[in-house]
């Protein structure tokens, strides 16, 4: 089974702070997406990958940026962060018959 | 920017019962795809049916596809405790395995 793995579960992190969101697949996946979740409005896309190196906004990339320097691990990086990040943040790796999420991360920004 | 749009937002029944979602979407698709997420988890991805298909089964789910309507249903047949959850559709518009979920339906299924 494809494994998709978050980093941390729960995070508190202080207003201006750079934080860092890691997640690792481990079946050479190619595709791989960031999305928060907040209730009322779903998930939305903050941005995906096709390959090492390779990134492409999604439809909410404000605030946010990536990085794919292995192919296994795709990196949310908050430059600054604010309240209105404060989500559960979710990690999936493409598969062929769809996605597999990480556990997920939930971000407070205080 | 909202493709799919599950129907109802909350559903509650008794253990044994069936429970059915709907799940409309706007443009044309690829594949639709159905996900169950339990409380404060990642989801899980339950089933995928391509936009050729008009119905798909996996043990107690069923799901269907109308593409002239552009919706779809799950149901899930002798509800358990534990498919307490919510219930997302996603729709993949094409290539680049890009999906597009709705809000979900949050069942709750009472022992």
């Amino acid at each position: 089974d494809v494994k998709v793995t978050q980093s941390s579960r729960y995070l508190v992190k202080r207003t201006g702070e750079k934080v860092f969101l890691e997640c690792v697949q481990d079946m050479d996946h190619e595709n791989m997406f960031w999305y928060r979740q907040d209730p009322g409005l779903g998930l939305r896309l903050i941005y995906f990958s096709y390959d090492v190196k390779m990134k492409e906004k999604g439809d909410i990339p404000e605030g946010y940026s990536v990085s794919r320097e292995k192919k296994e691990r795709f990196s949310l990086i908050l430059e600054s962060a604010s309240t209105n990040q404060t989500s559960m943040y979710l990690c999936a790796s493409w598969t062929n018959y769809g996605y597999t999420f990480g556990s997920g991360t939930r971000l407070t920004v205080v | 920017s909202q493709q799919g749009e599950e129907d109802p937002q909350a559903l509650s029944i008794q253990e044994g019962e069936n429970a059915t979602m709907n799940c409309s979407y706007k443009t044309s698709i690829n594949n639709l795809q159905w996900y169950r997420q339990n409380s404060g988890r990642g989801l899980v991805h339950l089933i995928l049916i391509r936009s050729n298909e008009r119905e798909k089964h996996s043990g107690r789910l069923r799901v269907t596809l109308d593409t002239s309507k552009k919706s779809s249903s799950l149901l899930i047949t002798a509800s358990r405790a534990a498919d307490t959850a919510s219930y997302f559709c996603a729709t993949d518009t094409g290539g680049s395995e890009k999906l597009v979920f709705g809000k979900g339906t949050k069942l709750t299924v009472n022992p």
